[in-house]
């Protein structure tokens, strides 16, 4: 059974930084592209960032270029996002998603909230 | 970036009824065009793949059809269980972009 178990969000100040994990479990992780996805409370969804399987290529919605870093270990089967210079639009739902451009998001977590607000 | 322009915004129908979602893309995504349904608190779930494919486990149902630019999501008899919003996305071109959703509701 696949499962992505989010963690690591909560109540940050603007500025602040915050570290989102995801552990992937159920499915072979290291040939698989992995997203974040956000929902922002009441709202739709937005696509955030993405990685390869190898970990080498990554892709930002133009929103978060330059403050979040998304990266991979193969080995634990983890998904990492580091999070700065934090915004108040930036509280939502994040969720981790097992697809990217080549495959759609057949799998996805239960989402860990980051709430952005002084 | 791709603008996915989903329609209408709400869907009041009864069981038993037919359901038609549309999801229209500002440039052509070919067929690379998924929906997903979500319900209060959970997450979203993946429904159809590259415009007309089932996801494993989804009920025959729901159906997805259109190439390009214009795309539909068919839901033959509703269920109660299919009253939710439904999400168009497209994987065709970098940033990776979603509708706005479609909020199907009992009437």
């Amino acid at each position: 059974e696949v499962q992505l178990l989010e963690s690591g969000g909560g109540l940050v100040q603007p500025g602040g930084s915050l570290r989102l994990s995801c552990a992937a479990s159920g499915f072979t992780f290291s040939t698989s592209p992995m997203s974040w996805i956000r929902q922002a409370p009441g709202k739709g969804l937005q696509w955030v960032a993405s990685i390869g399987a190898n970990g080498i290529a990554t892709y930002y919605a133009d929103s978060v270029k330059g403050r979040f870093t998304f990266s991979r270990d193969n080995s634990e089967n983890t998904l990492s996002l580091q999070m700065n210079s934090l915004r108040d639009d930036d509280t939502a739902l994040y969720y981790c998603a097992k697809g990217a451009s080549t495959r759609p998001f057949d799998y996805w977590g239960q989402g860990t909230l980051v709430t952005v607000s002084s | 970036e791709i603008v996915l322009t989903q329609s209408p915004a709400t869907l009041s129908l009864s069981p038993g009824e037919r359901a038609t979602l549309s999801c229209r893309a500002s440039q052509t995504v070919s067929n690379y065009l998924a929906w997903y349904q979500q319900k209060p608190g959970q997450a979203p779930r993946l429904l159809i793949y590259d415009a007309s494919n089932r996801a494993t486990g989804i009920p025959a149902r729901f159906s997805g059809s259109g190439s390009g630019t214009d795309f539909t999501l068919t839901i033959s008899s509703l269920e109660p269980e299919d009253f939710a919003v439904y999400y168009c996305q497209q994987r065709s071109n970098w940033p990776l972009t979603f509708g706005g959703g479609t909020k199907v509701e009992i009437k």
